[in-house]
């Protein structure tokens, strides 16, 4: 079982709209976890990263959230634009394997105008 | 531009061809990743290196894979004997030091077995 889940798995927005991607995590226990954002055919891009005693960060029009207790994070895009299509990924370092990063397997969002 | 560059972005080959993969890191990053992704996943860590020193290998990286990074700056991944599960997206990252740090991507290296 992957120890990132990340849901949806696939989103459909129109464009100016908010939304909120979900991630899950059994990792533990971890030394940062982060957001990327992957454009088709390119590589990820790091949004924000986060440690275990942090419980929000923003990038702009990005801001993700952390609670440790539960071990889920969000990551909320705000006025969402079309150049916000990508696939957002969800990253945690695992602190027991040597700071291993873990990825989910994305949500892929698609910004219609 | 003086962010990790990978080369060739796209290749497509027979199986059975052997195939080589470049990366340039950020210079001064002495950490350097490589990682596989197919379609509708995440990365999947293959190796990486500190320096010229290959620390830690994956499962996922079969006999017919090998990598280097001879004086500690660009690395390359070879493929030997391709097969058609070879095809994915071959990525490159960088990191300044900590294993906690930033990894910058490469643009990645795709890889089509036909």
């Amino acid at each position: 079982k992957n120890q990132v889940e990340q849901s949806p798995q696939s989103l459909i927005i129109l464009e100016g709209k908010n939304c909120t991607l979900q991630c899950n995590y059994t990792v533990s226990p971890f030394s940062n976890l982060r957001w990327y954002k992957q454009d088709t055919g390119r590589g990820p891009v790091s949004l924000t990263i986060m440690t275990f005693s942090e419980n929000t960060k923003s990038n702009g029009r990005y801001t993700a959230t952390l609670d440790a207790d539960t071990k889920q994070s969000s990551l909320h895009i705000t006025a969402s634009q079309l150049s916000d299509s990508a696939s957002y990924i969800c990253v945690v370092s695992a602190k027991e394997y040597g700071n291993k990063l873990v990825f989910g397997a994305g949500t892929i969002l698609r910004v219609k105008s | 531009d003086t962010g990790v560059s990978q080369d060739p972005r796209h290749k497509i080959t027979k199986r059975g061809q052997n195939v080589t993969f470049r990366c340039d890191p950020i210079s001064e990053h002495n950490r350097l990743y490589w990682y596989r992704q197919t379609l509708g996943q995440g990365p999947e860590f293959l190796t990486y290196f500190q320096n010229e020193a290959q620390l830690e290998k994956s499962r996922l990286l079969s006999d017919r894979f090998s990598a280097e990074r001879p004086k500690g700056s660009f690395s390359t991944l070879e493929i030997q004997r391709t097969e058609q599960g070879d095809s994915a997206m071959y990525l490159c990252a960088s990191s300044p030091g900590l294993a906690t740090g930033e990894l910058f991507f490469g643009e990645g290296s795709r890889l089509t077995v036909l």
